[in-house]
């Protein structure tokens, strides 16, 4: 059974850099792209990027100029790091993990196994 | 990068049928056949239910499919249940990234 479980900072204030990590228990870490998705409360969902084991990385180009993701296949983790927050940054930040058609290896996009989610509030 | 289009709320009595719609460009979901459907509850993480337009992972009910036309997705759920009632996001590829819509509330009258 797939087990993604996250921590982090759960209080920063305005400019700093939010970071997040996620490990995930179970499974095949290194076939499988992982992402970082958030949610503003009481709004939708939004995309936030990916990476792979061997860090290839996609960002939403709307954060780009201030998202890194990264992995540590050692571990089996990825994180996030989101620098120079702002009150629009708050949000649930989830983890999740992308998924696979098995038969070819191919990745696929969407998420079919989540972490619990982490609720980053910016208040100065 | 502007959100997909859904309604902000739809409803439907048990038994019946609903659909969502989710409406984009051609650049998301009319270019590509990566369009899936989430079903969020209060405070808790999204689940897939639909996942490239019309697949439904193993453990979905039949009850939930998928379909596409031009630029608007549509996911319907048939036999409404009560536990059905939740939110419900859209989710495309859009060429190097991925677009949610804003989502709808679903409620079983």
């Amino acid at each position: 059974q797939v087990q993604l479980q996250q921590w982090g900072a759960g209080l920063l204030k305005p400019s700093e850099t939010l970071s997040l990590t996620c490990a995930v228990y179970g499974g095949s870490f290194d076939d499988f792209f992982w992402t970082w998705v958030r949610q503003p409360p009481g709004k939708g969902l939004e995309w936030i990027g990916e990476t792979n084991h061997v860090g290839v990385t996609n960002y939403n180009p709307s954060l780009k100029s201030r998202v890194t993701i990264s992995v540590d296949t050692s571990k089996n983790q990825f994180s996030l790091k989101l620098s120079s927050v702002t009150a629009a940054d708050t949000a649930v930040y989830y983890c999740a993990r992308v998924g696979l058609r098995s038969l070819e290896y191919l990745r696929e996009y969407y998420f079919d196994y989540w972490g619990q989610g982490i609720l980053v509030t910016v208040s100065s | 990068q502007s959100a997909l289009t859904q309604p902000r709320s739809v409803s439907g009595s048990p038994g019946q049928s609903v659909t969502i719609s989710c409406t984009g460009t051609s650049s998301d979901v009319g270019g590509y056949n990566y369009v899936s459907w989430y079903q969020q509850y209060p405070g808790k993480a999204p689940k897939v239910r639909i996942y490239d337009v019309d697949k439904r992972p193993s453990g979905v009910p039949d009850r939930f499919s998928g379909s596409k036309s031009g630029n608007t997705a549509s996911l319907t759920i048939s036999g409404l249940q009560a536990e059905d009632e939740a939110d419900y996001y859209c989710c495309s590829y859009a060429g190097s990234y991925l677009v949610f819509g804003a989502g709808t509330k679903l409620t079983v009258l």
